[in-house]
């Protein structure tokens, strides 16, 4: 029981390339997330999904887009990236026990763009 | 906008002290969760507090929700450097959503 992975572990981009994270989760959990975690901040919610082939805007959503074709399975992708998208980004799963959402999380993107 | 704030934002103390961070908020969350984070890794939770008023003790971590269910507080007895990480606390915001305080960062020096 892996839990949820995370592939990449580190990456660097240049400006205007684009790239796909992935997640996926072992626990037949219904919902899936993505944060970023920048110095300061917190984890900010970019997309979550609450099954599979839906998918929602979180706080900050712009320059990214999501895909969750199978259950197990969360895409991140950064279409043009941007130095601002530099940041820590991080995957979670959860279900709803007692209305609560206890978030499980991957060990996390480390993403560079120069 | 929901907001929840995080005090104090660091923390250097040495072992066997004790500590208390706070997550504070103007919105009533229906239930908070408080995670630890280590360098390089996700966070993990540590536990969730869901009636006002309630008190939970996870060995020598004891965690408050007010009574309001606005605020919530994380009490460590005689720290140790193992403590040592990134405390983030949690409220449900609207369903299947969480938001996220910027968390305290302690460090438990031998």
């Amino acid at each position: 029981n892996a839990g949820v992975t995370q592939t990449p572990k580190f990456r660097v981009l240049k400006t205007g390339q684009s790239m796909t994270l992935l997640c996926a989760q072992d626990m037949n959990h219904e919902y899936m997330y993505w944060y970023r975690q920048d110095p300061g901040m917190g984890l900010r919610l970019i997309h979550y999904s609450v099954g599979e082939g839906t998918t929602a805007k979180g706080e900050v959503p712009d320059g990214y887009n999501v895909s969750r074709l199978k259950k197990q399975n969360f895409l991140l992708g950064l279409e043009s990236a941007a130095p601002s998208q530099t940041s820590v980004y991080f995957c979670a799963s959860s279900y709803s026990r007692d209305s609560s959402y206890e978030q499980y999380f991957g060990p996390g993107t480390r993403l560079t763009v120069t | 906008t929901q907001l929840l704030e995080q005090s104090p934002q660091f923390l250097s103390i040495q072992e066997g002290e004790n500590l208390t961070v706070y997550c504070n908020s103007s919105s009533v969350f229906s239930s908070l969760q408080w995670y630890r984070q280590e360098p390089g890794e996700g966070p993990v939770l540590l536990v969730t507090v869901v009636t006002g008023g309630e008190v939970k003790k996870l060995k020598r971590l004891t965690f408050q929700f007010g009574d309001a269910r606005k605020d919530s507080s994380l009490h460590i007895t005689a720290a140790q450097p193992g403590d040592t990480g990134l405390y983030l606390c949690a409220g449900v915001w609207s369903s299947y959503k969480l938001i996220f305080g910027s968390g305290t960062r302690l460090l438990v020096r031998p």
